[in-house]
Order: C-alpha cells, then sequence, then structure tokens
C-alpha cells in the first residue's frame, strides 16, 4: 500500500489530453513539493516534473504539472506512442521520501 | 554529463550481506544529497535511504531500517549501501539517485534466495 495514491492504470488514444492524479496528505503533499517520473519499459525511472510544475530541459511542454492541496495532477497532451509507460509521483513526507504506485499509460 | 553508476548487486543466500556501490561523475559530487531506491520485479518504487551531502544526516525506510546502512566517501565520490540480514523480499533492482531523484543510475539487480 503506497502512501501517495494513483490510479493503476490510464488510456488514451494519440493526440489526446490525459491527466494522471496522485492523492496524498498533509504530510507530504500538503506541504511539500510534488515530483513525476516516467518509466520506459526496461529502463530507469526519468525525471518529468520538479516542484510541482517545473520541468527539466528537454522534457516536452506537452508535460505539465499542477498541485492543490493534497493532490496533484500531471497532464500529457498531444499524446503519443512513445509516452507508454509508467508514471510515479513522489514527495518528500516528514523524514523519508515516498512514491506513488504507479500508472500504466497505455496509448490505445 | 551526469553520470551514476552502480555496481554489486547478485545473488546472495537469505540472511546474508551484500555492498552496492554508485560512482558518481560530471557533478559536485560533495555537494549533492543522494538516495537509494529499489524496484522488486513487476512491481513500483520503493524509496530506501537518504544521505545528506556532508553524510551527517541519514533516514532509511522502515522496511530496512536495522539492517541497511547508507554511507559515502566524497572524495571518492562514491555512495554505498551495506545491506545485511538479506530477505526474499529485498529482491529488486537498487538505484542510486540524485537529489530529487533528478539523476537515475542504470540500476544493480540484488536477487535473494537459497
Amino acid at each position: 500500500q503506497s502512501v501517495l495514491t494513483q490510479p493503476p492504470s490510464a488510456s488514451g488514444t494519440p493526440g489526446q489530453r490525459v491527466t494522471i492524479s496522485c492523492s496524498g496528505s498533509s504530510s507530504n503533499i500538503g506541504s511539500n513539493y510534488v515530483y513525476w517520473y516516467q518509466q520506459l519499459p526496461g529502463t530507469a525511472p526519468k525525471l518529468l516534473i520538479y516542484r510541482n510544475n517545473q520541468r527539466p530541459s528537454g522534457v516536452p511542454d506537452r508535460f505539465s504539472g499542477s498541485k492543490s492541496g493534497t493532490s496533484a495532477s500531471l497532464a500529457i497532451s498531444g499524446l503519443r506512442s512513445e509516452d507508454e509507460a509508467d508514471y510515479y509521483c513522489a514527495a518528500w513526507d516528514d523524514s523519508r521520501w515516498v512514491f506513488g504506485g504507479g500508472t500504466k499509460l497505455t496509448v490505445l | 554529463e551526469v553520470q551514476l553508476v552502480e555496481s554489486g548487486g547478485g545473488l546472495v543466500q537469505p540472511g546474508g550481506s551484500l555492498r552496492l556501490s554508485c560512482a558518481a561523475s560530471g557533478f559536485t559530487f560533495s555537494s549533492y544529497e543522494m538516495n537509494w531506491v529499489r524496484q522488486a520485479p513487476g512491481k513500483g518504487l520503493e524509496w530506501v535511504s537518504y544521505i545528506s551531502s556532508s553524510g551527517s544526516t541519514i533516514y532509511y525506510a522502515d522496511s530496512v531500517k536495522g539492517r541497511f546502512t547508507i554511507s559515502r566517501d566524497n572524495a571518492k565520490n562514491s555512495l554505498y549501501l551495506q545491506m545485511n540480514s538479506l530477505r526474499a523480499e529485498d529482491t529488486a533492482v537498487y538505484y542510486c539517485a540524485r537529489l530529487w531523484f533528478d539523476y537515475w543510475g542504470q540500476g544493480t539487480l540484488v536477487t535473494v534466495s537459497s
């Protein structure tokens, strides 16, 4: 049971906009930044969004993050086949990092 | 270019020990907090341990507290994870990652089995 709650799966067709939610509590998302990671099959995770809504250089602006209260969301617009991957949210929680259980995104 | 390269994984019997290493390059290692994260086969990411840039502050996940020890050698640009009393449920790919996981290594597989 993960501290941060994500839907196990999401899907969309090419060109669509998809959102993935991440629900936490006052001790993690409610009082700290949220981070998002993309993990393609067989590879290490890659940072997608940091500090709630900032994109590292090289990450397309199709990816965006937002946070409200104790929840956060990752939005992917203009969905592409190469976006098919697992997505994880993370936040600091007192004296530990906590991750969401991950969301498997399928591009139909 | 930031690079993190893990090593030291392998097959170990339950109750055994293993020491993982992470060699860092491409950045000022001594200025950055570091973490270990693991991923069991077919499962999600699980944070394991954190160490501050100087090594003075350390945190562990409850699942490894008392069995694992994180350390670093800033002179050698290296991060370590000493794993003792290993259990089957410790089987996973172990990643070292910088700061808020902005960079990750390729991972090293630890298999605990008799």
